[in-house]
């Protein structure tokens, strides 16, 4: 199975700034990542798929890049409202799997 | 719109067979397949199992051997059964769906919350 190695695994920032969260897979898989945003009490949301294309409304803060097996989502100017877990998944074959969240939290 | 809406007992006692429904609607489960996903409380994400639009199966590999997933295309809905259930199955149940494409995962339902208590 391919193992997702998130990091960190929360972080706090302030409005304005800039995070990146890595994912690392345990083998190459090529570009078959999606990143996800999961608020309280909310199904997960996604933000990214095949590592670079954002989702259909997702605003361009949120920025996907990576191949092979290093892999980052990075937001940009954050917003309150950004605040969340966020997940990366590899889903390229079976199994999939995900990582296991960083919590983004305010200073 | 696309939509997913899973559905369930909501209490299942340890040792039996949990059965969950996802019904969708707004697309076909003949062009598009459907994965589940299990959230325990305060936990991450695990993927569990899927079925696509050619009728072929996936499973998590260390629930492979308590799983079973199929479909009913008439009624556009999607069953996962797991059984010999323990305290440690206690999560949020999760629909999405799911594509060889590799645009999947767009759309999820609301999920279900299963609870294994006697």
């Amino acid at each position: 199975d391919t193992v997702m190695t998130q990091s960190p695994a929360s972080m706090s920032t302030s409005v304005g700034e800039r995070v990146t969260v890595n994912c690392k897979a345990s083998q190459s898989v090529g570009r078959v990542v999606a990143w996800f945003q999961q608020k309280p009490g909310q199904s997960p949301k996604r933000l990214i798929y095949l590592a670079t294309n954002r989702h259909t409304g997702v605003p361009d803060r949120f920025t996907g890049s990576g191949s092979g097996r290093d892999f980052t989502l990075t937001i940009s100017n954050v917003e309150a409202e950004d605040l969340a877990v966020y997940y990366c998944l590899y889903y390229g074959s079976i199994p999939y799997t995900f990582g296991a969240g960083t919590k983004l939290e305010l200073k | 719109q696309v939509q997913l809406k899973e559905s369930g007992p909501g209490t299942v006692q340890p040792s039996r067979t949990l059965s969950l429904t996802c019904t969708v609607s707004g697309y076909s489960l003949i062009n598009y397949g459907v994965s589940w996903v299990r959230q325990p409380p305060g936990k991450g994400l695990e993927w569990i199992a899927a079925i696509w639009s050619g009728g072929s199966t996936g499973y998590n590999s260390v629930l492979k051997s308590r799983l079973s997933i199929s479909r009913d295309t008439s009624k556009s809905q999607v069953l996962l059964k797991m059984n010999s259930l323990q305290t440690e199955d206690t999560a949020m149940y999760f629909c999405a769906r799911d594509d060889y494409s590799g645009d999947g995962f767009d759309h999820w339902g609301q999920g279900v919350m299963v609870t294994v208590s006697s």
